[in-house]
């Protein structure tokens, strides 16, 4: 089926630990992009991308690294794990412009760090 | 920068009520696009509907409309005769449209609204 892949769907992480968020699109999409959600808040930017081989940071980028090697794949790396780090994790992606589907967004990844 | 902000972080309803999802946006674009997305409890997120900043055209898809007010920037989300499986979380969402920006392609959402349909 196509859209927006995350894994895995559920995570605890012990503090100082690392792991990496995979993210995988199939349909062609050029623009990817992590949130997090907080509970009981909006969505909030964490990177982003424009395509492959370029990333940028958003809103809340620290603590957080990513990569974009291929356009299909859009992982998120987190080297030290910390308590504030605890979220829902949603990869998305959209496709050129005018964006006239919205952006497709992932099942999302939800984080406990402890 | 952009903001978007949804006034109301809960509302209640009975089945069968209208409600209104309020939105306000910021941004310093001349072309924008705004959304709505809905988060049932399950939480996945839902594509409901995007708006062009040039269209002002009210939008009507069966009990939902949208109606967008570019003078007060406003984008203002109905559901009529509201249902019980219309309970979710409702976010508005803001994108720049203009490929020069900086902010091009960002999705900045709001911080949603809590909406709860009693039967």
């Amino acid at each position: 089926n196509a859209g927006v892949t995350q894994t895995p769907k559920f995570r605890i992480l012990k503090i100082g630990q690392s792991m990496t968020l995979q993210c995988t699109q199939d349909m062609n999409h050029n623009y990817m992009y992590w949130y997090r959600q907080d509970p009981g808040m909006g969505l909030k930017l964490i990177y982003y991308s424009v395509g492959a081989g370029i990333t940028d940071k958003g809103e809340v980028p620290n603590g957080y690294n990513v990569s974009r090697s291929t356009t299909e794949d859009f992982p998120l790396r987190l080297e030290l794990a910390a308590p504030s780090q605890t979220s829902v994790y949603f990869c998305a992606s959209t496709g050129q412009p005018p964006f006239s589907y919205g952006y497709t967004f992932g099942s999302g990844t939800r984080l406990t760090v402890v | 920068a952009q903001k978007v902000t949804q006034a109301q972080t809960e509302i209640s309803v009975v089945e069968k009520e209208d409600v209104t999802l309020d939105c306000v946006y910021e941004t310093r674009d001349t072309t924008y696009y705004l959304f709505w997305y809905k988060q049932p409890p399950s939480g996945e997120l839902v594509f409901l509907i995007r708006r062009n900043s040039f269209d002002e055209q009210n939008e009507i898809s069966g009990r939902y409309s949208w109606n967008f007010q570019k003078s007060t920037s406003s984008f203002n989300f109905t559901i009529t005769a509201s249902q019980v499986v219309d309970s979710a979380v409702y976010f508005c969402a803001l994108s720049p449209s203009n490929a020069g920006g900086t902010s091009y392609g960002k999705l900045t959402f709001g911080q949603g609204t809590i909406l709860t349909v009693h039967p």
